[in-house]
């Protein structure tokens, strides 16, 4: 079945610096991996989403890349601010269409 | 658009006794997925509805767990009985057909936090 891994669990940066959380899959059949946003008591929100037939994908500050070959996407975001901190989570759908998600990265963006 | 709403958020039971979830989807989403969520962790999913029917159940321990969604739209997830392993936060997802197999776009609602002493 799928494994998905994510990397750092947790990731400390300044206000205005740019954060990078990369997740790894291992089916190849795999072509959809959204990209979650989790707060303290909340459930998790959808950020931002690339299916398999684009490498890119562009959201005011967020975006995510998508290796296909090598099995990786990432998702970038630019111009951090306090509000960012959060738990991400990524995700990407195994041969049977369903979600399997990453372990999450705690996000702190520090004023 | 009024989100994907559970109740309770929050219930604490003593081990072996029973217990219940509540999830109403968003208007016109077809599909009601439910997820187990344990701490430090990502969600895991236990049971997918398309409409009434449990398409995948694979992952729901079907000795203590069950599930219904009897009229397609909203659903229930009970225990029967509550272990101590099962302290988590348990959450209901909806999504409407976009045409690709697994890329339906899920949204979540706010979980219910499970403790059981």
């Amino acid at each position: 079945g799928e494994n998905v891994e994510q990397h750092p669990s947790t990731l400390s940066v300044q206000e205005g610096d740019s954060a990078v959380i990369k997740c790894t899959y291992s089916d190849s059949a795999s072509n959809y991996f959204p990209w979650y946003k989790q707060e303290l008591g909340k459930g998790p929100q959808l950020i931002i989403d690339i299916r398999s037939n684009v490498g890119e994908k562009k959201d005011q500050r967020i975006a995510v890349t998508l290796n296909k070959t090598a099995k990786h996407f990432s998702l970038h975001i630019t111009e951090t601010q306090p509000e960012d901190s959060a738990v991400y989570f990524c995700a990407a759908t195994d041969s049977w269409g369903k979600l399997q998600f990453g372990a999450g990265t705690q996000v702190v963006v520090t004023p | 658009e009024a989100g994907v709403v559970q109740s309770p958020r929050y219930k604490i039971i003593e081990k072996k006794q029973p217990v219940a979830f509540w999830c109403n989807p968003i208007s016109g989403h077809n599909t009601l997925y439910w997820y187990l969520q344990n701490l430090g962790q990502g969600p895991e999913l236990l049971i997918r509805y398309e409409n009434e029917e449990a398409v995948d159940d694979s992952q729901l321990p079907k000795d203590r767990f069950s599930a219904e969604r009897l009229k397609g739209v909203d659903s229930t997830l009970k225990i029967q009985p509550a272990e101590l392993g099962d302290s988590a936060v348990y959450l209901c997802a909806s999504s409407h057909p976009s045409g690709g197999v697994g890329t339906d776009t899920q949204y979540f609602g706010p979980g219910t936090r499970l403790t059981v002493l």
